[in-house]
């Protein structure tokens, strides 16, 4: 069975420094690695995804993650944060079981930005 | 494009009363579809998950049930809501398995749910 921890479950930045949401999983077999941001009272919206192509991945909003086998890791990064950034971010990994993908999500970090 | 709607957008309801929630697909065609709950402080729950019409797995026991009468149409339903039944329900697709991003799922914009 797969899982996924997401370490700190409030992240707070001021507004132009850097954000770093870790990540780290765990799976049996390869995994498929995603990001996924929701704003309040919305629903989830996809940010990027590692689908075993390159291990870095570029998505929307200037996010980025890396995935890294050797340390289990896929931590999300933002060079300069953005008052819009403020949201909540879960971390999700996606597991092929027969004809079915399950899709497991982390808690989710509250990322709060400071101006 | 593919769009997901869900409807009603927030919805109060007393103890005991039915429940009726409507999610639909746009764009696609033989869609995976799922159901999700998610409960303040308590992460996403997968509740239902349909890989065709008429087809619904279950995967936690609970006072809930889901339909798909149509392709492109999942209903979540309860017959007497409990006030734990409380949340946001969130919906998903993703393409059916071997078309090309079956991995990725992609989410409506969910109901907010108050028992009272």
């Amino acid at each position: 069975a797969q899982s996924v921890t997401q370490l700190g479950s409030h992240v707070s930045v001021s507004e132009g420094a850097l954000v770093l949401l870790r990540c780290n999983y765990s799976s049996s077999v390869p995994p498929y690695l995603f990001w996924y941001v929701q704003y309040p009272n919305q629903g989830l919206q996809l940010l990027l995804k590692y689908t075993s192509a390159a291990t870095l991945v570029k998505g929307i909003n200037g996010f980025e993650a890396e995935f890294k086998k050797s340390e289990t890791s896929f931590h999300l990064t933002k060079p300069s944060a953005h008052m819009s950034d403020a949201a909540e971010y879960f971390c999700a990994v996606s597991v092929r079981g027969g004809s079915n993908y399950k899709l497991t999500f982390g808690k989710g970090t509250l990322l709060t930005v400071n101006p | 494009s593919q769009t997901i709607h869900q409807w009603p957008a927030t919805l109060v309801q007393p103890v005991g009363s039915p429940l009726s929630l409507e999610c639909t697909v746009e764009g696609t065609s033989n869609p995976n579809l799922y159901w999700y709950r998610q409960a303040a402080g308590r992460g996403l729950q997968l509740l239902f998950y349909s890989v065709g019409i008429g087809q619904i797995s279950s995967e936690v026991p609970q006072n809930l049930s889901a339909s798909r009468p149509q392709d492109r149409q999942f209903i979540l339903s309860s017959k007497k809501l409990l006030l734990s039944d409380s949340g946001f329900y969130l919906c998903a697709w993703r393409p059916s398995f071997g078309l090309a991003g079956g991995e990725t799922q992609y989410f409506g914009p969910g109901t907010r749910l108050l028992v009272l």
